[in-house]
């Protein structure tokens, strides 16, 4: 299909672990967006690129997390030194040139021990 | 924190139509009203949005206040797949700039 992917779908990590999630938008979409939603509650806005530039980090909870997308494609959203708080789904979306629309993927679901 | 308001939860039968209301009383003069849906364990899904005037889609139908304070999205023959959370937004259109601000949203559950 042609739609947002994200790897892995569900990660266990043990506190104290470094986690990589990626994120592959759609073909041509420059903006990529980075979401975090607890259970029970809707997403919350992490990070923004727009191609390789990231233009707003201002949802980033603390510098354990760090985001990155440098050639414009893929993103990978790292998560230092996890926390039980760190537990949450991690959404990326992905949208065209003055769109409209945000194409969401499936998450990934992270869960620290 | 979002600019919206939303009831948290309803029933709607099966066939039905499905009226969703939301409340966005200090919305902008440039900002649209978009709603999104999220089905269990999926990540959200747009449906709809608008400035002024009342729009239709395939998915839904979208009315706007003239004062533009309140909207209701209606689902004309709910199904069981439609069964999900809710969310009204509201945000600059064509921003793509613009993070979605998402509230705690509707959950809707669709029963036979």
């Amino acid at each position: 299909g042609a739609g947002v992917s994200q790897s892995p779908r569900y990660k266990v990590a043990k506190r104290g672990q470094d986690v990589a999630l990626r994120c592959d938008p759609i073909s041509g979409h420059v903006s990529l967006f980075w979401y975090q939603q607890a259970l029970g509650q809707g997403p919350e806005f992490l990070t923004y690129f727009q191609n390789e530039a990231q233009l707003d980090k201002s949802g980033l909870p603390s510098d354990r997390f760090f985001a990155e997308r440098p050639e414009g494609s893929v993103s990978t959203l790292k998560i230092q030194r996890t926390q039980q708080e760190d537990s949450a789904v991690y959404l990326c979306a992905s949208s065209p040139p003055l769109g409209n629309e945000q194409f969401f993927g499936p998450g990934t679901r992270l869960t620290v021990l | 924190d979002a600019k919206t308001t939303q009831p948290p939860s309803m029933d709607c039968a099966e066939g039905r139509a499905a009226n969703l209301p939301c409340n966005h009383s200090t919305i902008s003069g440039n900002e649209y009203v978009y709603w999104y849906r999220q089905i269990h364990s999926q990540g959200p899904q747009y449906i709809i949005h608008g400035l002024k005037n009342n729009e239709t889609n395939e998915m839904a139908s979208l009315i706007i206040t003239e004062d533009r304070k309140s909207s209701t999205l209606i689902l004309p023959h709910a199904t069981l797949r439609d069964t999900a959370v809710y969310y009204c937004i509201v945000r600059v259109a064509g921003d793509s700039w613009g993070k979605l601000q998402f509230g705690a949203g509707t959950q809707v559950v669709v029963t036979p």
